[in-house]
């Protein structure tokens, strides 16, 4: 069964700093994965995906993720973090059988700070 | 673009009542629908996968008789929570997969989510 692991529940970083979230999965295939974000009340936003191909993907709002398959990772980075990134971001891996559906890691939250 | 829409985006109900959730893909048909269950400050658990003309896929663990599921048409899915107790208390989130282009064109949308609150 695939699962989705985001080993840091909440992270810090200082605006102007880079940044890095942690994704690790657990698929019998090639997956497909996803960044999404999701503010305070607000719905979820798909930063971007992997399917195949180039494994470094670009996303919205500056976001890139790399895939690699040999330590099944997705991590997600920013070369420089603004005050209006900070929230709740969700890793998560789509089976590409079964109708689409979609396994989210636990999360990690980012604090921004001046 | 396309969207899913939620209605309603909040709800207060009593202890026993049950709760109708829609779920719409306002310019776009999905076969499938996704319901998903999120705790605060927790991560999104999927509660069931919904079919259009066939009976919903439940996770394990998920009652089926407590939260009914019906994919009425293309474009619609409802949940409802049955005798509705303060712990179903949450935030409910769907989402419709949509196929656009050729392998890797699917594209997963979320809905706003709703709130619910049993008292």
């Amino acid at each position: 069964a695939q699962s989705v692991t985001q080993p840091d529940i909440h992270i810090t970083v200082s605006e102007g700093a880079s940044l890095e979230l942690r994704c690790n999965y657990s698929y019998g295939a090639t997956p497909y994965l996803f960044w999404y974000v999701q503010s305070p009340g607000q719905g979820l936003q798909l930063l971007l995906k992997y399917f195949s191909g180039d494994t470094l993907v670009q996303g919205i709002k500056g976001f890139e993720a790399e895939f690699k398959r040999s330590q099944s990772s997705f991590n997600l980075r920013k070369p420089s973090v603004h005050w209006s990134d900070a929230a709740e971001y969700f890793c998560a891996v789509g089976a590409r059988t079964g109708g689409f559906k979609t396994i989210f890691g636990a999360g990690t939250r980012l604090f921004v700070k001046a | 673009g396309a969207v899913v829409s939620q209605h309603p985006s909040r709800v207060i109900c009593k202890s026993g009542t049950s709760v109708k959730i829609e779920c719409r893909s306002l310019d776009f048909q999905a076969t499938t629908m996704f319901w998903y269950r999120q705790f605060p400050k927790k991560s999104l658990m999927l509660m069931a996968t919904s079919n259009e003309g066939s009976k919903a896929t439940y996770e394990q663990g998920v009652e089926k008789d407590k939260f009914l599921i019906n994919h009425a048409s293309l474009t619609l899915s409802t949940l409802t929570v049955t005798s509705a107790h303060p712990e179903d208390s949450s935030f409910y989130i769907c989402s419709a997969p949509r196929r656009a282009g050729g392998p890797g064109g699917e594209t997963q949308y979320f809905g706003p989510g709703t709130r619910l609150l049993v008292l």
